[in-house]
């Protein structure tokens, strides 16, 4: 089955501290991977992705992720973590039907992300 | 560039009655895909399009549910007629090409209640 993992509900982590937040997923073939943020009240907005190439993808707001086939991870993570980065972060899979491409997106249930001063 | 755009931005309506969300694409995007999120449930995918054609609709709760695109730039998402656990943030997304490799962009959504 199809799935994105996010195994964290919530991540807590001091202003200036490097931050990850987790990802695995499950599809078959080579996947197609994308995070997103979400600040209250608003829609989710486009960090980074994954399609091919080189295995860290560097994204909005000094983000980036890392892409691990062996562990079937795409971990976000940032050097240095800003009070405003709060918020909540969804991973996403592309999905597929019947092993051929969609433009439908798998996401996870989301990780709340707290910044501490 | 004005970016996807859901109005009204906040519904509040009594049982029974017909809701009807509006979205506008992106200029130029070809998909367009209707969400709803809630503290329950998280963020579903209720139904999307690629080319003004509905693909996959299995994330439609019921037939009280209708989306229609009625051109390349603008979609309606109906409920008729409308229960209390209908009440949720409905998202609109559009993107561009139908691949899969372009990002999806959001508006800031409906926040709909119904009493």
């Amino acid at each position: 089955a199809q799935s994105v993992a996010q195994p964290e509900d919530q991540v807590n982590v001091a202003e200036g501290n490097p931050l990850t937040v987790k990802c695995t997923y499950s599809v078959s073939g080579n996947p197609y991977l994308f995070w997103y943020v979400q600040y209250p009240n608003r829609g989710l907005q486009f960090l980074l992705k994954y399609i091919t190439g080189d295995n860290l993808v560097k994204g909005s707001y000094g983000f980036e992720a890392e892409f691990n086939k062996s562990q079937t991870s795409f971990h976000l993570k940032k050097p240095s973590a800003l009070v405003s980065d709060s918020a909540l972060y969804f991973c996403a899979v592309r999905a597929l039907f019947y092993g051929g491409a969609t433009n439908k997106l798998i996401f996870g249930t989301g990780t709340l992300l707290a910044v501490q001063p | 560039d004005a970016g996807v755009i859901q109005s009204p931005r906040h519904e509040v309506t009594e049982m029974g009655q017909e809701v009807t969300l509006r979205c506008k694409l992106i200029s130029g995007h070809n998909s367009l895909f209707w969400y709803r999120q809630t503290m329950m449930r998280g963020l579903e995918l209720l139904i999307y399009f690629n080319n003004n054609v509905p693909i996959d609709d299995s994330g439609m709760p019921e037939d009280r549910f209708s989306a229609k695109m009625p051109n390349a730039s603008f979609s309606t998402l109906k409920i008729q007629p409308s229960e209390p656990r209908d009440s949720a943030v409905y998202f609109c997304a559009s993107s561009a090409g139908t691949g899969g490799n372009q990002p999806q962009h959001f508006g800031d959504g409906t926040r709909l209640s119904i009493l």
